[in-house]
């Protein structure tokens, strides 16, 4: 069974206060791993797709980087409109997509 | 180009009783996705159509939710009799096709069971 952890549950940061959001993934033969945002109230939106190991992608001030076991999402200089919760999942071969339960972040100005 | 669009967006309800989630995902996406997120977890899914068949409805309580797709475009799910445990936001999503192609989530339905 696939399996997604996110790690930490919760990150307060101060505005410009860059930081890193992980997320470990158990799974047979993986097809994407997703980064969404999610804010209060909202359905997940969209950020990358990341493919195989090695692969990085990037938007604004967000990174994503993806090895065979992890991946990380990179906020560097955070503004207070970073504030969300981001959710992770993972797609195999065969399989449905299987979130994580995400980390919340608040950057206080 | 318009998103995934849901209705109502907020559902309050008695346990017992049966209540009804709309969605209409993106024009020209054939896959369909029902999820389900209680506060605090990832979304959950509950089925996934390809057209108007099935995929995927293995985390289904077959027992209660029922859910369809009529003409490959709109679907509903329905949940009969609600329990308490039912309080959650109902996801709908849609895509392309494949488990690579990005799904793209509509604003979500909240239903509490009371």
């Amino acid at each position: 069974e696939d399996q997604v952890t996110q790690s930490p549950e919760a990150l307060r940061l101060q505005e410009g206060e860059s930081s890193s959001l992980n997320c470990s993934y158990t799974v047979s033969g993986l097809r994407g791993l997703f980064w969404y945002r999610q804010d209060p109230g909202k359905g997940p939106e969209f950020l990358f797709t990341l493919y195989s190991a090695g692969e990085e992608k990037e938007k604004e001030r967000l990174k994503a980087t993806l090895t065979k076991k992890e991946s990380f999402l990179h906020i560097t200089a955070p503004k207070p409109e970073d504030s969300a919760t981001y959710l992770c999942a993972v797609g195999a071969s065969g399989s449905r997509l299987t979130f994580g339960e995400g980390t919340q972040l608040t950057v206080n100005p | 180009e318009a998103g995934v669009a849901q209705s109502p967006r907020y559902k309050i309800i008695e346990k017992r009783q049966s209540v009804a989630f709309w969605c209409n995902p993106i024009s020209g996406h054939a896959t369909l996705y029902w999820y389900q997120q209680i506060l605090g977890q990832g979304p959950k899914l509950l089925i996934q159509f390809q057209n108007n068949g099935v995929v995927d409805d293995s985390q289904l309580p077959k027992d209660r939710f029922s859910a369809e797709r009529l003409k490959g475009v709109d679907s509903t799910l329905k949940i009969q009799p609600a329990k308490l445990e039912d309080s959650a936001v109902y996801l709908c999503a849609s895509s392309l096709g494949g488990i690579t192609d990005t799904q793209y989530f509509g604003p979500g339905t909240r239903l509490t069971v009371l």
